[in-house]
């Protein structure tokens, strides 16, 4: 079972460029998130979506977007990447029970 | 904004050591999660706990909820060196769908 998986795995982008980072899972969760993580900083979520059909900001949204497709995939969009946007991105999805993390995404903004 | 502070931030032992994480808080939760994170991969859930009081084992690993549901603490005995890694607190408060983690403890065993 492939559970959560996260496209790409290693990115480098310049300032001002935009990207969208993909996540798709396949255990049929409604619920999916989206965090970042930072060295000391744990995991802060940055939007995350209930249900299909509904987003919501968290703790950082400022600089994202996200759109949740369909019940599989919730994807996270950069519109003009920032350096302070350089962290290794986690999606993941629940439905109840325990979160399932995909393996990340290293961003780096130059 | 309920926070969860863990300590300590690092922590590094020889092998057969025990050792203690904590995380604590000064909201109450109505469940406590602790993950266990390897380098270049995604949290993996250890285990919930959810009554206040409660205490789980997993082999030589225990978990404790505090009876106020506010703080929790990650016990390993006779450390080895797989259980090097991030473990991370984490806990749903006010919300069902959103979840909060502490910044994580790093943890070192050496052989």
């Amino acid at each position: 079972n492939a559970g959560v998986t996260q496209t790409p795995k290693f990115q480098v982008l310049k300032t001002g460029q935009s990207m969208t980072l993909q996540c798709a899972q396949d255990m049929n969760h409604n619920s999916m998130y989206w965090y970042r993580q930072d060295p000391g900083m744990g995991l802060r979520l940055i939007y995350y979506s209930a249900s299909e059909g509904t987003t919501d900001k968290g703790e950082v949204p400022n600089g994202y977007n996200v759109s949740r497709l369909n019940k599989r995939e919730f994807s996270l969009r950069l519109e003009s990447a920032a350096p302070s946007q350089t962290s290794v991105y986690f999606c993941a999805s629940r439905d109840p029970g325990p979160q399932h993390f995909g393996d990340g995404t290293r961003l780096s903004i130059l | 904004t309920q926070l969860l502070e863990q300590s300590p931030q690092f922590l590094s032992i020889q092998e057969g050591e025990n050792l203690t994480v904590y995380c604590n808080s000064s909201s109450v939760f109505s469940s406590l999660q602790w993950y266990r994170q390897e380098p270049g991969e995604g949290p993996v859930l250890l285990v919930t706990v959810v009554t206040g009081g409660e205490v789980k084992k997993l082999k030589r690993l225990t978990f404790q909820f505090g009876d106020a549901r506010k703080d929790s603490s990650l016990h390993i005995t006779a450390a080895q060196p797989g259980d090097t890694g991030l473990y991370l607190c984490a806990g749903y408060g006010g919300s069902n769908y959103k979840l909060t983690f502490g910044k994580g403890t790093l943890l070192t065993v050496n052989p």
